[in-house]
């Protein structure tokens, strides 16, 4: 079984602080992910990783960095956290394009960031 | 822009009831997956069904059934004889033909299935 960890399943910090959030998977998938989930909002893409030291933006990457410096490891940075940035913090990794389908995101089991 | 419609915010039924979940989507592109992800208390999504843009079978899996129709920009699921570890939060998302699996979530549907 995939299993995707987050290094943290509740997490509290104050404004300014930089908040680093870790994700770890084990089946050496090329693709990871990281979303947040807000009510009303569903989830939304920050960033994702296609390979070591690759990274694209995603739909909210304002306020937010990334660091995949091994293949199994995803980190999310918060430079400066602020309150707006209060959420839970999902993760996800899958193989890459070039197998054939029967790839779905596996997530991992979220870590709830607040921020006071 | 590709968007996913969920317009029930919550549903209760009583066990054993069937209940659908709608799921409408927006995409301009021609090969595009549509999917359906499980989220129990726990927190962590589960995967649940793949569609391409191609194959508009419907496809049943036990208790869970989804029909996909083009023609309406819909992808419904539908749970027969709903039971109590079916309560959770249901999302539907769309991918467009990246090969990199970058889903557009809807905003979910909340499942109440009480005993």
């Amino acid at each position: 079984d995939v299993k995707v960890t987050q290094s943290s399943r509740y997490l509290v910090k104050r404004t300014g602080e930089k908040v680093f959030l870790e994700c770890v998977q084990d089946m050496d998938h090329e693709n990871m992910f990281w979303y947040r989930q807000d009510p009303g909002l569903g989830l939304r893409l920050i960033y994702f990783s296609y390979d070591v030291k690759m990274k694209e933006k995603g739909d909210i990457p304002e306020g937010y960095s990334v660091s995949r410096e091994k293949k199994e490891r995803f980190s999310l940075i918060l430079e400066s956290a602020s309150t707006n940035q209060t959420s839970m913090y999902l993760c996800a990794s899958s193989l890459a394009r070039t197998i054939p389908m029967n790839s779905p995101l596996h997530f991992g089991n979220g870590t709830r960031l607040t921020v006071t | 822009a590709q968007k996913v419609t969920q317009a029930q915010t919550e549903i209760s039924v009583v066990e054993k009831e069937d209940v659908t979940l709608d799921c409408v989507y927006e995409t301009r592109d021609t090969t595009y997956y549509l999917f359906w992800y499980k989220q129990p208390p726990s927190g962590e999504l589960v995967f649940l069904i793949r569609r391409n843009s191609f194959d508009e079978q419907n496809e049943i899996s036990g208790r869970y059934s989804w029909n996909f129709q083009k023609s309406t920009s819909s992808f419904n699921f539908t749970i027969t004889a709903s039971q109590v570890v079916d309560s959770a939060v249901y999302f539907c998302a769309l991918s467009e033909d990246t090969g990199f699996q970058k889903l557009v979530f809807g905003t979910g549907t909340r499942l109440l299935v009480s005993p």
